[in-house]
Order: C-alpha cells, then structure tokens, then sequence
C-alpha cells in the first residue's frame, strides 16, 4: 500500500483567493486522483493527474477553476481559484500503483468565507 | 456513465450483529469493486476490494461478495464491534487499465452500539 500524505490539513480562505493542495506519496505511483468530498457526502472525482501530461477531467471541473500539476511519480498539487463558498469542502488525494488498489490521503478540509 | 447506488444510509446494529451494505452498479462493463472505510475526520481507507472473476472474497471479518448476473456486491461485517463505527463506501471501476477511476455510492453511516 501506499502512503499519503497532504498539505494543508485544513485552511480558511477568503473568497475570490486560490489556494494549492500539494499530495505527496512516499512511493512512485503510475495515477493520481484529485476528489472533492462535501460535508456528510460521497467522493466526486475532479480529475486524473498524469505524469508528463495534461490532467484529464470530469464533467463539471474545469481547469482554469481546478489546475492541476503532476511534476514526478510522487507529487501533484491542485488549485482550487477565485474561491466562493461553494468550494468549501474536503479535497482529496488518492494514488495508484501497479494494481486496481487506490489509496487516500488524509484530506485537505477547506472553508472559504 | 457509471451509476452506484448504496444502502442502507444509515445502519444500527448491537455489538456482536452482523451488518450488511449492499451497493448496485449500472455499467456490466465494470471489473473492479472496493470497499472504503471512512472516519470521522480521516480520508478513505481500503479495507477489502473484489475483482469480476471473484465471487467472494474474506479478510477476517468482513467478506464482498458480487454477483455480476444482478450486477450487485455486498460487504458482510460479522461480530460487530464499536470500533467498526464508521461511514462505509463502496465503488466501482471499469477502466481496462490497472489504473481506474472509481465511482462511488453514496456511503453508510454504520453505528455500533455496545
């Protein structure tokens, strides 16, 4: 299993600031996913970071409003842009090796006011 | 796209009870199915996964089982205990690669009571 961890914890920002998530995984990964997970709600996917190449999005994420970076096989950044409140959320990173198995970081709980 | 409906929302069993969640998927094209166990406060954490040439699958006490005809899996708790208390989620993949994005249910607020 992997390990994965991600700063911040936690932040509060002020609406029409952006704020970047880094995810750091203590061994090299083939995927990285970037979720956002709203209070007492499942986990939508925002998009799938790949290693030397654009993101890939889902339907509803944008990336001028959800950039993404993948530098190496153990590091992404997400960047939540022009927050309002509707982006105050759990963000979540989560990684994927040589199997189906992904595994989650610990979130990144954001509140924008 | 990939649909996954859960159930229950929320479960309450006695200390020592089983608990069972079932989740439902739409695309027959899906091969993978883990369960995600959740925290208060915590991300996802991995505690049992099934793939499409598997009917069941057992860790100790909690087993899936998939039935790929109904396109429906299961996961079976037995001997409750309070620290199973959790939210419960379970997913499906379809992707060909080992890489898959998943697709989550709604989740289950499973309570254990001592």
């Amino acid at each position: 299993s992997a390990v994965i961890s991600q700063k911040p914890s936690r932040d509060i920002c002020q609406r029409g600031t952006s704020l970047t998530i880094q995810c750091q995984v203590d061994s090299q990964v083939t995927m990285m996913f970037w979720y956002r997970q709203q209070p007492g709600q499942s986990l939508t996917l925002i998009a799938t970071a790949n290693q030397g190449s654009e993101a890939t999005y889902e339907s509803g994420f944008v990336i001028d409003k959800f950039p993404i970076s993948r530098p190496n096989l153990t590091f992404s950044t997400l960047t939540v842009s022009n927050m309002s409140p509707e982006d105050s959320s759990i963000y979540l990173c989560s990684a994927s090796g040589s199997s189906y198995e992904q595994y989650f970081g610990p979130g990144t709980r954001l509140t924008v006011t | 796209g990939e649909n996954v409906e859960q159930h229950p929302s929320t479960l309450s069993v006695q200390e020592g009870d089983s608990a069972v969640i079932k989740c439902t998927y739409s695309d027959s094209a899906s091969n993978y199915f883990p369960w995600y166990k959740q925290e208060l406060g915590k991300g996802p954490q991995l505690i049992i996964d099934i793939r499409s040439n598997v009917g069941e699958k057992k860790d100790q006490r909690i087993a899936v089982t998939l039935n790929k005809t109904a396109k429906h899996f299961s996961l079976h708790i037995t001997e409750t205990q309070p620290e199973d208390s959790a939210v419960y989620f379970c997913a499906a993949s379809k992707d060909s690669s080992n890489t898959g994005k998943l697709i989550f249910g709604q989740g289950t607020t499973l309570q254990v009571k001592p």
